[in-house]
């Protein structure tokens, strides 16, 4: 079935630094979401991409829709101790219908500060 | 915060006994999913509901029922409980099935171990 590989498995940066991660597929997908999860609590949406090239920030946050429809990019600048967490990019398979979702593996986020 | 509950946010049950965790929202959405999550697996889908009365499998369906009866209410059970399903399991609620239009928010997990 399709898969979605994230990279890298985890990072672990200093406070202020940029943080990007992707998400890769073999198959072309017409949605990425990225997700944000929070230690003990449920994943949060960041970021819906719906179009190929699209770009689209939310505060400190931007992602990208690749123009092969494969990938998508998730950007942190000066990132901050509240960003730790699990990034995960998740989108629809194979024509998603009933609106079945799935998910990559996840981006463990470590910031010192 | 979408208006999402799980209940109860941990159990601890013994191998071989039912369990059933309940989903319940208040957002009157149609689409309503319960996935679990395990270290180096990340989010699995286990079934999902698309109205009242109406399932389907998912990816990791197999010792797992669910039951929709109500819009807002999605019940999952374990018929008997075995230690490879400890785990923790989100609840997902979307307003729209379209490929394009399909937000999921996810309730706060529960917290399952099977001894």
């Amino acid at each position: 079935g399709q898969q979605l590989n994230q990279s890298p498995q985890s990072m672990f940066i200093q406070e202020g630094e940029d943080v990007s991660m992707n998400c890769t597929s073999s198959s072309i997908f017409n949605t990425w979401l990225w997700y944000k999860q929070d230690p003990g609590e449920g994943p949060v949406l960041l970021i819906a991409l719906y179009k190929a090239g699209e770009l689209t920030s939310n505060g400190r946050l931007t992602a990208q829709f690749g123009i092969t429809r494969k990938d998508s990019f998730l950007n942190i600048s000066a990132s901050i101790p509240s960003d730790v967490g699990i990034y995960f990019c998740a989108g629809p398979p194979g024509g998603g219908s009933q609106g079945n979702l799935i998910f990559g593996k996840g981006t463990k986020l470590s910031v010192k500060p | 915060d979408a208006g999402i509950t799980q209940s109860p946010r941990h159990k601890v049950t013994e191998t071989g006994t039912p369990v059933t965790l309940r989903c319940h929202q208040t957002e009157n959405h149609r689409y309503m999913y319960w996935y679990r999550q395990d270290p180096g697996h990340g989010l699995r889908l286990i079934h999902y509901s698309y109205g009242v009365k109406d399932t389907d499998k998912g990816e990791v369906s197999d010792g797992y029922s669910v039951s929709r009866s109500k819009t807002e209410d999605f019940l999952l059970t374990l018929e008997s409980a075995t230690s490879s399903q400890t785990s923790v399991y989100f609840c997902a609620i979307s307003e729209s099935g379209s490929p394009t239009k399909n937000i999921q928010y996810f309730g706060a997990g529960t917290r399952l171990s099977v001894l």
